[in-house]
């Protein structure tokens, strides 16, 4: 059975760093297009970074330069670097697969106050 | 970017009628449109994948169309357990985007 499960967020001072992790089984993260969709409290998801399975990626603008989306084959797990984060990079961020979203983690939640 | 808007922003539906909702995008998107539902607390999950494919699992009365611009997500025989908030998600062109979503509440 295909699952992801993220985990790594928590509360961080504006400025600060957090790496996220969604560990997948079931299904290679390297062969698949693999995705970090967050969404803010109250509001609509939003894609922030994917990877294809040919190790190209992507970054919607607002996290350009501040974020950075990697696998690691030996543990199945894709990883999403935040760093100079803001408050508003708080929400909760999910770990999706394919370019459809059909599987999604529970989420994990990250909190960017002082 | 493309902006994907829905429309209505809140539906209040009596059980066993039929929904309707839409999404227009603001340029042509072919067909890489899918739809999600998402309750509170909860993950959102894919209902619809490219315009009219049901994911798997799906309840058949869950049912999409649409081209280009135009693209509509109606549930036949609204059943209580369909209270939640319905999103449109667009993967033509980066960044991907998602409609702003319509909340169906059961009356």
């Amino acid at each position: 059975e295909e699952q992801l499960v993220e985990s790594g967020g928590g509360l961080v001072q504006p400025g600060g760093s957090l790496r996220l992790s969604c560990a997948a089984s079931g299904f290679s993260v390297s062969n698949n297009y693999m995705s970090w969709v967050r969404q803010a409290p109250g509001k609509g998801p939003e894609w922030v970074s994917s990877r294809n399975g040919g190790g190209g990626t992507n970054y919607v603008d607002s996290v350009k330069g501040r974020f950075t989306i990697s696998i690691d084959d030996s543990t199945n797990t894709v990883y999403l670097q935040m760093n100079s984060l803001r408050v508003d990079d708080t929400g909760v961020y999910y770990c999706t697969r394919d370019t459809s979203k059909g599987y999604w983690g529970q989420g994990t939640l990250v909190t960017v106050s002082s | 970017e493309i902006v994907l808007t829905q429309s209505p922003d809140f539906h209040s539906v009596t059980p066993k009628e039929k929904v309707t909702i839409t999404c227009r995008a603001s340029q042509s998107i072919g067909s890489n449109l899918h739809w999600f539902q998402q309750k509170p607390g909860q993950s959102p999950k894919l209902l619809i994948k490219y315009v009219s494919q049901s994911f798997s699992g799906v309840p058949s009365r869950f049912s999409g169309s649409g081209s280009e611009t135009d693209f509509t997500l109606t549930i036949d025989s609204l059943e209580a357990e369909d209270a939640a908030t319905y999103y449109c998600h667009q993967t033509t062109r980066l960044p991907e985007t998602f409609g702003q979503g319509t909340r169906v509440e059961i009356k």
